[in-house]
């Protein structure tokens, strides 16, 4: 059974400051995984894809990285803004059985003007 | 492009009573989701629909929710007799073909009293 886990639970940092969320799951048999970011009272928006087949994606200040053989996947944010205070929630795509996506938890993140 | 569609947004009932949330994925796409997310959770997959057939229903509580998705476009999701336990909002989402990137509405906010 797929598990997914985050650390933080939450995390406050001053504006500006280099972060890295962290995401580990249990079954490395996986389709893709996917970051999300949910502001409250809001649904999720996708931030980053990353296939099986793939290490790492980037889309501008983010950077999410892949190690499927250790069950890791890891989301950089560079030079962090206010408006980067959200949840941060990772999902993991089965790669068999009607490709179940299930999700972390989540990091609640907090950028200190 | 529009996006996932769903209503109503906010809804409070009293326990016993029934409630049905309503769906529209995005043109196109073959797969539609139904997630529950409790306060400070991340989301837990109800039920997946590809096209109008059922690929994973294996979290739905099926004495009290039922979901279908008539011609495999909307989609419609009910509780009957709601509990306390079912305060959540339920996230309708989904994904097409390529990316396999997953889009979500803002969610249905509910309050089971």
């Amino acid at each position: 059974k797929q598990e997914v886990t985050q650390i933080p639970a939450a995390l406050s940092v001053p504006e500006g400051e280099n972060l890295v969320l962290n995401c580990s799951f249990t079954d490395s048999a996986i389709y893709n995984l996917q970051w999300f970011r949910q502001d409250p009272g809001k649904g999720l928006t996708s931030l980053l894809l990353i296939q099986s087949s793939q290490r790492e994606q980037t889309s501008g200040r983010l950077n999410a990285s892949l190690d499927k053989s250790s069950g890791r996947s890891t989301l950089y944010i560079a030079a962090s803004q206010p408006g980067d205070s959200a949840t941060y929630l990772c999902a993991v795509r089965r790669g068999t059985g009607g490709f179940k996506t299930i999700f972390g938890a989540g990091t609640r993140l907090f950028v200190k003007a | 492009e529009a996006g996932v569609a769903q209503s109503p947004r906010y809804k409070i009932i009293e326990k016993r009573q029934s409630v049905a949330f309503w769906c529209n994925p995005i043109s196109g796409h073959a797969t539609l989701y139904w997630y529950q997310q409790i306060l400070g959770q991340g989301p837990k997959l109800l039920i997946q629909f590809q096209n109008n057939g059922v690929v994973d229903d294996s979290q739905l509580p099926k004495d009290r929710f039922s979901a279908e998705r008539l011609k495999g476009v909307d989609s419609t999701l009910k509780i009957q007799p709601a509990k306390l336990e079912d305060s959540a909002v339920y996230l309708c989402a989904s994904s097409g073909r390529g990316t396999n990137t997953i889009y979500f509405g803002e969610g249905s906010w509910l309050t089971v009293v």
